[in-house]
């Protein structure tokens, strides 16, 4: 079955640090993949999301590529700031009116 | 923006008794919403999906008499958790896509999440 592997954390960076959260998934079709963002205290929303191979999904100084030939989606961030701490959650959707499938999350801890 | 509503965000509840959780879209039409559920570090678990007017699709596992799902209208879905028991307790998550077309490009919006603990 389909399925989303990513990094455990947590992940600990200081303020400017580059950032990259590993994530690869499987799957038996052609998904499309995101990432989401939980800030303390709220839910879950939308970071990037990329729907065919090579795309490159971008946000907030966030970026990932989908890798066909590696299965990977990973995030990445040139230089992470302490407003990023948060649990990172990385998805897939086989179809339209499907449900997310996510990766168990990565917390990401950004100190000044 | 669309917002998902979900109510209430916090419930503790004695072993034995029924919790209703309910989950609202505010400015759009949710066709589709689905329920998860989240274990401490781990990932979200995706529990049913829920259509309107029609019964709801259970994964795997998931006991349908024991979370039993109503999707009434267009903008609420509720679920009930039915005799809870303390390994109940988790963090339910709904979250709607907009029915507004676009398939799968259409936006799936999340609520806040209720944190459940059954003493």
């Amino acid at each position: 079955g389909n399925s989303v592997t990513q990094m455990e954390g947590p992940v600990t960076l200081s303020e400017e640090a580059f950032l990259t959260i590993n994530c690869t998934y499987t799957a038996t079709g052609y998904p499309s993949l995101f990432w989401y963002v939980q800030y303390p205290g709220e839910g879950l929303q939308l970071l990037l999301k990329a729907t065919k191979a090579d795309d490159k999904g971008s946000n907030k100084g966030f970026e990932a590529t989908y890798r066909k030939e590696t299965t990977s989606f990973h995030l990445e961030k040139g230089s992470v700031q302490v407003s990023d701490s948060a649990v990172y959650f990385c998805a897939l959707s086989e179809g339209a009116g499907t449900a997310l499938i996510f990766g168990k999350g990565t917390t990401l801890s950004v100190s000044s | 923006g669309a917002v998902v509503s979900q109510h209430p965000s916090r419930v503790i509840c004695k072993s034995g008794t029924s919790v209703k959780i309910e989950c609202r879209s505010l400015d759009f039409q949710a066709t589709t919403m689905f329920w998860y559920r989240q274990f401490p570090k781990q990932s979200l678990m995706l529990m049913a999906t829920s259509n309107e007017g029609s019964k709801a699709t259970y994964e795997q596992g998931v006991e349908k008499d024991k979370f039993l799902i109503n999707h009434a209208s267009l903008t609420l879905s509720t679920l009930t958790v039915t005799s809870a028991h303390p390994e109940d307790s988790s963090f339910y998550i709904c979250s709607a896509r907009d029915g507004g077309g676009g398939g799968i490009n259409s936006p799936l919006h999340f609520g806040n999440g209720t944190r459940l603990t059954v003493t």
